[in-house]
């Protein structure tokens, strides 16, 4: 079963607000990865995070590695309606390695 | 380029049936990852492929499930004796080397499996 812990499971916000969210593991990842997931189609990735503390920014997206290595956030700013979708956050031991996924948080914006 | 594609993209079969899906990952990533996601629930790896090997199967739920990538590139996963529970969909990823830190699996469509 997964082993990454996501929160919250579903948000729904009005266009414009900033949101938040994390994922957090009993165990240690190397590498912790912020994927999209739009209907019918495979996750998307949107950042990536390779050393504990890193802070990475991509447009209006933010994410931090955890210094514990055992989590990671990602904040949405100013957020539009087309970020509508299920944002799933991964983790990684090794390259190469399989990912393991969060449950996911539904990201639902009101016009 | 062409992404990750997946076919069928939608399948249904019944109960104890056998069935293939393939994977053609983008042209020249050497790494090759099937994963599986029930409704509601995030990605869960089953199986990835370093060239035409198994580097890692342990996945696998059991023996009914087998995948193979005999030429390096497009993959089959095979489910024999299909189940209810194995309903999902079949995500197939691919990766330009798969030995290092910075690399990006790059996912395909999936093909929705429902066993009736």
């Amino acid at each position: 079963g997964q082993q990454l812990n996501q929160s919250p499971q579903s948000m729904f916000i009005q266009e414009g607000e900033d949101v938040s969210m994390n994922c957090t593991s009993s165990s240690i990842f190397n590498t912790w990865l912020w994927y999209k997931q739009d209907p019918g189609e495979g996750p998307v990735l949107l950042i990536a995070l390779y050393k504990a503390g890193e802070l990475t920014s991509n447009g209006r997206l933010t994410a931090q590695f955890g210094i514990t290595r055992k989590d990671s956030f990602l904040n949405i700013s100013a957020s539009i309606p087309s970020d509508v979708g299920i944002y799933f956050c991964a983790g990684r031991v090794n390259a190469g390695n399989m990912l393991t996924f969060g449950g996911g948080t539904r990201l639902m914006v009101k016009p | 380029g062409a992404g990750v594609s997946q076919t069928p993209s939608n399948k249904v079969t019944e109960k104890g049936k056998y069935v293939e899906l393939r994977c053609d990952p983008i042209s020249g990533h050497t790494a090759l990852y099937w994963y599986r996601q029930s409704l509601g629930q995030g990605p869960e790896f089953l199986i990835y492929f370093q060239g035409t090997g198994a580097a890692d199967d342990s996945g696998l739920p059991n023996d009914r499930f087998f995948a193979v990538r005999p030429e390096g590139s497009v993959s089959t996963l095979k489910i024999q004796r299909t189940e209810r529970g194995d309903s999902a969909v079949y995500l197939c990823a691919s990766s330009l080397v798969g030995g290092l830190t910075t690399d990006t699996q790059y996912f395909g469509p999936g093909t929705r499996l429902t066993v009736l």
